[in-house]
């Protein structure tokens, strides 16, 4: 029972290049989302999804892109890297999109992200 | 807009102690309230989850309380161990419109359990 995979763990990047941070679930979960942490800011939003094919901004999205093309993968792109996305990045997965139904959200173990 | 505010910011206790652990969130039209352990280099790890029907939620040592009228809850920790050593957060998700499903967290709380 693999839950929420992020891959890689660990990336060195250097300012301007671009890189896809991959999230996978195997519980066929509706929601998905990315969220970024960073010391004193604690964790924020950057983009969700409440669906394939549905993709949504979250609270920090700027620099960043999604596209949720099946169920299972929520990749998160990078398209010019700049030393402020130095984080580390997790993705979360729950059964549906609404809290009134009281679902859990589940999380990766995270990607660490340099951007020299 | 949710803000998520949990006190201590860090706490060391004695093994073997009791202790509570405190998040208040400023709007209290919430469906639930989830605690997180996270232990360093790793992911977040659910803990509780508890509707806002719900006035108490357990799990073994573990018990989490909610009062939505007064936008608090806290997490009480039976005889700690060294184990239970690491970052507890508390998230509610937003309530309402476009932001179901949305979680908005507090900083944190650092938890270290000493022999």
């Amino acid at each position: 029972n693999a839950g929420v995979t992020q891959t890689p763990k660990f990336q060195v990047l250097k300012t301007g290049q671009s890189m896809t941070l991959q999230c996978a679930q195997d519980m066929n979960h509706e929601y998905m989302s990315w969220y970024r942490q960073d010391p004193g800011m604690g964790l924020r939003l950057i983009h969700y999804s409440v669906g394939a094919g549905i993709t949504d901004q979250g609270e920090v999205p700027n620099g960043y892109n999604v596209s949720r093309s099946t169920t299972e993968d929520f990749p998160l792109r990078l398209l010019s890297a700049a030393p402020s996305q130095t984080s580390v990045y997790f993705c979360a997965s729950s059964y549906r999109f609404d809290s009134s139904l009281n679902q859990p959200q589940h999380f990766g173990d995270g990607t660490r992200l340099s951007i020299l | 807009k949710q803000e998520v505010t949990q006190i201590p910011a860090a706490l060391s206790v004695p093994e073997g102690e009791n202790l509570v652990l405190n998040c208040s969130f400023t709007d209290s039209a919430i469906y639930n309230l989830q605690w997180f352990r996270q232990d360093p280099g790793k992911g977040l790890t659910s803990l509780l989850l508890i509707q806002s029907s719900q006035r108490e939620q357990t799990s073994g040592r573990l018990n989490a309380s909610l009062d939505k009228s007064s936008g608090r809850s806290t997490l009480y920790i039976a005889a700690s161990q060294p184990g239970d050593s690491a970052t507890y957060l508390c998230a509610v998700p937003n309530a309402g419109g476009t932001s179901y499903g949305k979680l908005t967290f507090g900083q944190g709380t650092i938890l270290t359990v000493h022999p």
